[in-house]
C-alpha cells in the first residue's frame, strides 16, 4: 500500500509570510498532483509534477518533485488570505490511474 | 480540463434509506472515480467506474452498499444504500483527462 504523509497538518500564518508544505512517501510515484480545496467545494488541481527534480512555478507557488519521485514540496511566497484552504498532495503510481492522497494541510492566512 | 457537476449538492437522509448521487461531465471520458471525504479527513477512493464494464471497488467498499452505474461516457451515479450515521461524508466524483484528475464540487450527505 502506498502512503503519502503530509506535514504540517495545520498551519496558521500572517499575511506576507512564506511557508512550505511537505509530502513524503517511501514509494515511488509516476506523478504527483497538488490540489487546493475550499470549504464546500471539490479539490481544484494546482499542478502535476512528473519528472524527478522538476520544479514548477504558479505565481507565488513553487512546486518541487524529489529526485527519486518519492516526495514533493509546495512553497508559498508572501501568503495572502486568498491562499487559505486545504492543500492536498496526491500520488499516482498504482494501476488504473488511482491516486493516493495525503491527509492534507489546512492553511489559514490571517490578514 | 473538465467541468463536472454533481447532484444533489447536499442532502439530509434518514437512517436505512438510500441516496443516489449523479455526476455529469461536459466531455466524454473513459475513467470516472468516486471518492469519499469524511469530516476533517482526506479523500478515500471508493471505486473506479468505466463505461461498459462493472465498477472496480477498493478494499473496504462493496457493490451492495455502493452500487454504481456508468451508462455512457459523460454520466455516472453512485448510490449509498442502507444509510447509517457513519455514511455522513462528502462524496466526490472525478474524471481522468490525459494524466490529470479533475473533481466535481461534491455532495455533502448527512444521515440522521
Amino acid at each position: 500500500t502506498q502512503l503519502l504523509e503530509q506535514s504540517p497538518q495545520f498551519l496558521s500564518i500572517q499575511e506576507g509570510e512564506n511557508l512550505t508544505v511537505y509530502c513524503n512517501s517511501s514509494s515511488v510515484f509516476s506523478s504527483l498532483q497538488w490540489y487546493r480545496q475550499e470549504p464546500g467545494e471539490g479539490p481544484v488541481l494546482l499542478v502535476t509534477v512528473v519528472t524527478g527534480g522538476e520544479v514548477k512555478k504558479l505565481k507565488r507557488l513553487t512546486f518541487q518533485f524529489g529526485d527519486a519521485r518519492k516526495d514533493s514540496s509546495l512553497h508559498i511566497t508572501a501568503a495572502q488570505p486568498g491562499d487559505t484552504g486545504l492543500y492536498l498532495c496526491a500520488g499516482e503510481g498504482g494501476s488504473n490511474y488511482k491516486l493516493t492522497f495525503g491527509k492534507g494541510t489546512l492553511l489559514t492566512v490571517n490578514p | 480540463s473538465a467541468v463536472i457537476s454533481q447532484k444533489p449538492s447536499r442532502d439530509i437522509c434518514q437512517r436505512g434509506t438510500s441516496l443516489t448521487i449523479q455526476c455529469q461531465v461536459d466531455s466524454q471520458v473513459t475513467m470516472m472515480f468516486w471518492y469519499r471525504q469524511q469530516p476533517g479527513q482526506s479523500l478515500t477512493l471508493i471505486a473506479t467506474a468505466n463505461q461498459g464494464s462493472e465498477a472496480t471497488y477498493e478494499s473496504g467498499f462493496v457493490i451492495d452498499k455502493f452500487p454504481i452505474s456508468r451508462p455512457n461516457l459523460t454520466f455516472s451515479t453512485l448510490t449509498v444504500s442502507n444509510l447509517s450515521p457513519e455514511d455522513s461524508s462528502i462524496y466526490l466524483c472525478s474524471v481522468m483527462t490525459g494524466s490529470e484528475q479533475y473533481f466535481g464540487p461534491g455532495t455533502r450527505l448527512t444521515v440522521t
